[in-house]
Parts: C-alpha cells; structure tokens; sequence
C-alpha cells in the first residue's frame, strides 16, 4: 500500500523554524517528484514547493520563496521541509504528496498524506 | 488569491446531479491538463480526476470531468451523502513558471 506519513508540525513563534518530514512507503520512492501542499485555516488548497525525482529541480510557491528549502533523501526513503522566518500567515496543515511522475512541472498529484499541522504564533 | 475561480458551493438531493465549475485562462486551463480533488471532512485530499476526464482506478464512474477552453467541469451523478466534502480543481500556470495551482474551492452540500 502507498504511504505517506508527515510529522514535525507544531506550534512555533513567528521568526522561527520548523523541520518537515515525510516517510514514503509502498513505491519507488526515487522514481517520482514530490511535493508539500497545505491548507490554513478556513482556506482552500496551496502548492507550496516541489521537487524532482533527483532532487535538482525545486519549485516554490512565491509567498515562501527564499524562506522555505525542499529537499529529499532517496535512501531514506524521505522528503524534507524546512522552514524558517515563519509568519501567522504559514499556520496550515502541510500535506506531503506525490507526483506521479519523475520531472516538474507536476500535471496532477496522485496520493496524498494525512498531514502535518504547523502553527505559528507567540 | 487562486486564479482558478470556483463556486464555493453547489447542493442537490440524494441521487440527483451536481456540476461543479472551474474558470481559469489561456495560461492555465487553456493549455494544460486538469485535475480534480475530493477532500472530505477529517480525511486527506483524494484524486478523482486527471487529464481533464481520466479517472484513477477505484473512482467510480459517478464521477467525470471535461473541459473546454480556459473552463473545465465536474460532473457527480447519483449523489451520495457520502460524497458531501470540498472539491478543488488543479492545473499547472505557465504564467508562474513551474507553480502547480488549485482553485478556489467547492462545497458539494446533499440536501
């Protein structure tokens, strides 16, 4: 069975950091682009940052951009994010999410995680 | 702010139709491949639709989408209490690099 298990959210003040993690399980982890998707508080969905099979294509989002650092470890079976300078504004659940295929741009996402709730305020 | 515009919500009884809208542009649903998303209470998102009208194995064929120009469509027929959640539509725009986007959003209430 496809898994994808997110954990490392939590209450943080705004300018701090956060790690992300997302355990992959039931596929060739190494063989799919991935990506983080999150939805704040009475809010719909948000693409927030993707990554190639490799690791050498990232994508973000514009709102973190130079804040935010995706990243992937494929012998851990593990994708990453890290998050710094974090606002009220980031307070959402953070889904981990597969692509179904290697490359960016991503043309549809095919399995979900559970999620990951991040909450930012002093 | 998405630029896929969806209304937030459509309702129809148990058994009848509902057609959810998604209007994007030339940048997005003109000229890439979309996708729908179920996300019911408590759960996680799910993928009903990709490639504008292909449905992943498992999806029932209550559900079909289409699209046409900078539009697209879902279509649920034979509603069930159980399909009560929120859909969002998806597309990659080619106006913000490699940005995946969703829309906006739609409740789908059973009277």
């Amino acid at each position: 069975e496809v898994q994808l298990v997110e954990s490392g959210g939590g209450l943080v003040e705004p300018g701090r950091s956060l790690r992300l993690s997302c355990a992959a399980s039931g596929f060739t982890f190494e063989d799919y682009a991935m990506h983080w998707v999150r939805q704040g508080p009475r809010r719909g969905l948000e693409w927030v940052s993707g990554i190639s099979w490799n690791g050498f294509i990232t994508e973000y989002v514009d709102s973190v951009k130079g804040r935010f650092t995706i990243s992937r470890d494929n012998a851990k079976n593990s994708l990453y994010l890290e998050m710094t300078s974090l606002r009220a504004e980031d307070t959402a659940l953070y889904y981990c999410v597969k692509d179904p295929l290697r490359h960016l741009p991503s043309y549809y996402m095919d399995v979900w995680g559970k999620g990951t709730t991040v909450t930012v305020s002093s | 702010q998405s630029v896929l515009t969806q209304p937030p919500s459509v309702s129809a009884a148990p058994g009848q139709k509902v057609t959810v809208s998604c209007s994007g542009s030339s940048s997005n649903i003109g000229e890439n491949f979309v996708s729908w998303y179920q996300h019911l209470p408590g759960t996680a998102p799910k993928l009903l639709i990709y490639g504008n009208n292909e449905r992943p194995s498992g999806i029932p064929d209550r559900f079909s989408g289409s699209k046409s120009g900078s539009s697209a469509t879902l279509d649920i027929t034979g509603l069930q209490t159980g399909d009560e959640g929120d859909y969002y539509c998806g597309t990659w725009d080619t106006d913000v690099g490699a940005d995946f986007v969703f829309g906006t959003g739609t409740k789908v209430i059973v009277l």
